[in-house]
């Protein structure tokens, strides 16, 4: 049972590349986030997806995309990686309105 | 819309000594309200959490936390502090209704705990 697992862990981008950041969870949970946190600033919301099919902008969507691909894997896109994007994203889960989230263990973006 | 301060960005404390960090959110309604824990390089760790009954909630690691809806607060506390409890501290608010699903952070307190 590996909970909420984030790949890659570590990435380094040149500005204009594109990634994928992968968010994969075996707790049959139904909403998945994507925050980023920077110092100084907290977790910031960047996209969200409430259940399967669905999916809505956070507060600092701009720059990226997501897709849920299924109940389990969540994913989050950059299209054109800017220095601004430099951040640890968090994934996080949780699986009806009145419980908690649980925590991937992040994944560290450099963009130069 | 939601949101969660937390006033105290940098607190320092000696081993043994009590602690209190302070959040204060802005809602509506009744939120749900929790305290995470992030030691560095780690993910987020769910502390203690408040949905409803009770204000007075018991966490982990001996933390405790009180909803007082008149002061809009959800101060953590533990009444000794260990070595162990240097991290960073992050209070969170829920929507309890609707379609909202968004999870509301503050920005954090780091504690450092002194021998």
């Amino acid at each position: 049972n590996a909970g909420v697992t984030q790949n890659p862990k570590f990435q380094v981008l040149k500005t204009g590349q594109s990634m994928t950041l992968q968010c994969a969870q075996d707790m049959n949970h139904n909403s998945m986030y994507w925050y980023r946190q920077d110092p100084g600033m907290g977790l910031r919301l960047i996209y969200y997806s409430a259940s399967e099919g669905t999916t809505d902008k956070g507060e600092v969507p701009n720059g990226y995309n997501v897709s849920r691909l299924n109940k389990r894997e969540f994913s989050l896109r950059l299209e054109s990686a800017a220095p601004s994007q430099t951040s640890v994203y968090f994934c996080a889960t949780r699986r009806v309105m009145n419980t908690e989230a649980f925590f991937g263990q992040g994944t560290r973006l450099t963009v130069v | 819309a939601q949101s969660v301060t937390q006033p105290d960005i940098h607190i320092t404390v000696s081993e043994g000594a009590s602690l209190e960090l302070r959040c204060n959110y802005s809602y509506g309604a009744t939120p749900y309200l929790f305290w995470y824990v992030q030691s560095p390089g780690q993910g987020l760790q769910l502390l203690l959490k408040y949905f409803s009954g009770d204000t007075l909630v018991q966490g982990i690691k001996g933390f405790e936390a009180e909803f007082k809806r008149s002061q809009s607060s959800f101060n953590l506390r533990k009444p000794s502090v260990h070595w162990s409890d240097a991290a960073e501290y992050f209070c969170a608010v829920m929507n309890s209704g609707g379609s909202n699903y968004k999870l509301t952070f503050g920005k954090g307190t780091l504690l450092t705990v002194n021998p």
